[in-house]
């Protein structure tokens, strides 16, 4: 499967507990996105990455969220002492190069959602 | 502020009909305009995109026009088919401002048999 790889599908978390949530770009994929998506709402932009930098996080919440691509490995976000309004599906998506016309789309993973109890 | 509204949140479409998906933004500044499907527990799926340069963009039973002096951009599907029951979502990206995409709330088309 040469898509984009998200785990786990489904994480339940206690309030306060910590979430990381996984993302593996295609394979040639250098530009890794992640989205919100709240029940019933839109995806919502929260950050976009190259590796080892945060290009725009423009759509992160200041405080509790993180976000990582390092040189070797998955994307990574990271969201600390969760609470319940952080309960929503979690969307990776990657491109080989910057959205436009004749460069491509996002290609988005299955999710991950999560669930703060 | 909600740069791109899909104002119809539900459509439903007898199979072989026209289905009609509408899509409003505010900020002129997109230049780049993309249609994604996606079905329940699954990522979204691109389907077509449009940029501002052009006002049509057809492929196969899907086109989309876009409308720059109305700031408003319609995906058409004909003939619609039951596997085309999904939520659709537009999304609109700047390119000078980087790859982010900024999505409707999303349009849930039923097509029935």
């Amino acid at each position: 499967n040469a898509g984009v790889m998200q785990n786990p599908r489904h994480l339940v978390r206690r309030r306060g507990q910590e979430a990381r949530l996984r993302c593996s770009p295609m394979k040639g994929h250098s530009h890794v996105y992640w989205y919100r998506q709240l029940p019933e709402e839109g995806l919502k932009f929260m950050v976009y990455l190259q590796k080892e930098n945060i290009i725009d996080e423009s759509g992160m919440p200041k405080e509790r969220f993180s976000a990582e691509f390092p040189k070797e490995g998955p994307s990574i976000l990271r969201i600390q002492q969760v609470v319940r309004g952080d309960s929503a599906a979690y969307f990776c998506a990657s491109s080989r190069a910057q959205v436009g016309p004749n460069t491509g789309e996002l290609f988005f993973g299955e999710g991950s959602r999560l669930t703060v109890l | 502020d909600q740069q791109v509204k899909q104002n119809s949140p539900s459509l439903s479409v007898q199979e072989g009909r026209i289905s009609i998906l509408n899509c409003d933004y505010t900020n002129s500044m997109f230049d780049y305009f993309l249609w994604y499907k996606k079905y329940p527990a699954e990522g979204p799926t691109f389907l077509i995109s449009i940029s501002s340069i052009k006002d049509k963009n057809e492929d196969g039973r899907f086109t989309v026009f876009l409308n720059k002096s109305a700031k408003h951009l319609s995906l058409h599907i004909v003939p619609s088919q039951p596997g085309d029951s999904a939520v659709y979502f537009c999304a609109a990206t700047l390119k000078a401002a980087g790859n982010k995409l900024t999505f409707g709330g999303g349009t849930r088309v039923l097509v029935k048999p």
